[in-house]
């Protein structure tokens, strides 16, 4: 799987867009960018995923830059539940079962 | 709807006991995954079931720890003679057919 960079902290206040950045320059062709997020003391909880097109769900939006080497995870409102460590990854859809996790972004929400 | 559950949430043992940690998947998901996370890293993949197929044993980290899945439904992680090292957060997961992996939230496991 593509080495992911996510900045390692980030502030939003509360009702604002949270915008999370991922650089992944090495992504292969079939490789998909997948976000989950970690809140604490709780399990991994997928968010979204998207291969190349812009990519909207309850949850998040996902944009992908043309050249599929950075996207951005965007929460339209946050909200304190928010808080949490997220994860960017890339991997071929569905394939190389073993998932892993880099360091993440922690995100918090300010009141 | 009903997730993946985790049992028990905390686990505190002696070195050198056995410990058992259980997972029931989503009803109807034919994969199941243990992961291990250690206190402010990331995960460790232990061992995947997919159906009736061989597990992938490659994450296991020694022959004290073993897991077993009964079809598709509970799977069971065991780890003996445990050492102070084992001590983690130990996760589980399950997909169905070119889903996403759902996880529980997990069992914290302290070896004393």
């Amino acid at each position: 799987d593509a080495k992911t960079t996510q900045p390692p902290s980030m502030d939003c206040a509360e009702g604002r867009a949270a915008n999370l950045p991922c650089n992944h320059s090495t992504i292969s062709g079939n490789e998909y960018v997948y976000w989950y997020r970690q809140i604490h003391s709780q399990g991994p909880q997928y968010i979204i995923h998207g291969l190349k097109n812009n990519e909207t769900n309850e949850m998040a939006s996902l944009i992908i830059t043309e050249d599929r080497k950075s996207s951005t995870l965007i929460l339209p409102h946050a909200t304190l539940r928010d808080t949490a460590v997220y994860y960017c990854i890339v991997r071929v859809n569905f394939g190389n079962e073993k998932l892993t996790f880099g360091t993440g972004t922690r995100l918090t929400i300010i009141p | 709807g009903a997730g993946v559950s985790q049992s028990p949430s905390n686990k505190v043992t002696e070195k050198g006991k056995d410990v058992e940690l259980r997972c029931d998947p989503i009803s109807g998901h034919t994969a199941l995954y243990w992961y291990r996370q250690r206190l402010g890293q990331g995960l460790e993949f232990l061992i995947y079931f997919q159906g009736n197929s061989a597990p992938d044993k490659s994450g296991l980290p020694s022959d004290r720890f073993s897991a077993e899945r009964t079809g598709e439904s509970v799977s069971t992680l065991t780890i003996q003679r445990t050492q102070q090292e084992d001590s983690a957060v130990y996760l589980c997961a399950s997909r169905a057919q070119n889903q996403p992996q759902h996880f529980g939230d997990g069992t914290r496991l302290s070896i004393l």
